[in-house]
């Protein structure tokens, strides 16, 4: 069954310090995202991304954060200095035609010290 | 802003029972409606969805209701089984095709063998 990957599993950064997050969405997939859920919170949308363009963002995505999809199976999240309140769980997402459903990565947890 | 209230925050039913979580959501222009099923350490899995245009869907011992006008949703399991114990969310999206979706702050539920 085909499915979202994320890399690393887990990540710790020092405060200030920028960080890459690694996804390779469904192969055939057009739609992009990238959510986050801080321990025990519920999860956040963060920015969705079609056609090499953010199609929506929310407030939490501030000039820190670019995303980019430098070839054809990456999709990449950038966190420009990271603040301790980034330590997170992010979630890429991936879905295809317009009527169906997102798939979910496993995630990267991200802790900034 | 856009919201969506999930109830309860944690369920704890017996083996064979039926567990319901209900939602409601703030955005009138909302018209999918996804549930999922997070284990621990894992990213959000959808379960089952629903879409504006129909009231009730039913999966096996799964079944999700909608009532637009009250702006109502909820979810249904029955025959509980231990396996069945994780996080659900419920969301509210305007559509899958690059929308955000939100999401609910999650039921922990818990199935007593």
């Amino acid at each position: 069954e085909p499915e979202v990957t994320q890399t690393p599993s887990h990540q710790v950064t020092q405060m200030g310090q920028e960080v890459i997050l690694r996804c390779v969405p469904i192969s055939n997939h057009l739609y992009f995202y990238w959510y986050r859920q801080i321990l025990g919170q519920k999860v956040e949308f963060l920015v969705s991304f079609y056609n090499n363009e953010i199609s929506e963002k929310s407030e939490i995505f501030d000039d820190q954060f670019s995303v980019e999809r430098p070839d054809g199976s990456n999709f990449t999240l950038k966190i420009r200095s990271t603040k301790l309140e980034d330590s997170a769980m992010y979630f890429c997402a991936s879905s295809g035609q317009t009527n169906t459903e997102a798939f979910f990565g496993q995630g990267t947890r991200l802790t900034v010290v | 802003g856009e919201n969506v209230e999930q109830h309860p925050s944690t369920l704890s039913v017996q083996e064979g029972d039926s567990a319901v979580i209900k939602c409601t959501y703030s955005d009138s222009a909302s018209n999918y409606f996804p549930w999922y099923k997070q284990e621990l350490g894992k990213g959000p899995q959808l379960i089952i969805d629903i879409r504006s245009n129909v009231g009730e869907k039913k999966d096996q011992r799964i079944a999700v209701t909608l009532n637009k006008t009250a702006k109502h949703f909820s979810l249904h399991i029955t025959e509980t089984q231990p396996e069945d114990s994780a996080v659900y969310f419920c969301a509210a999206s305007r559509g899958t095709g690059g929308f955000k979706t939100i999401f609910g702050a999650g039921t922990r539920l818990f199935v007593k063998a």
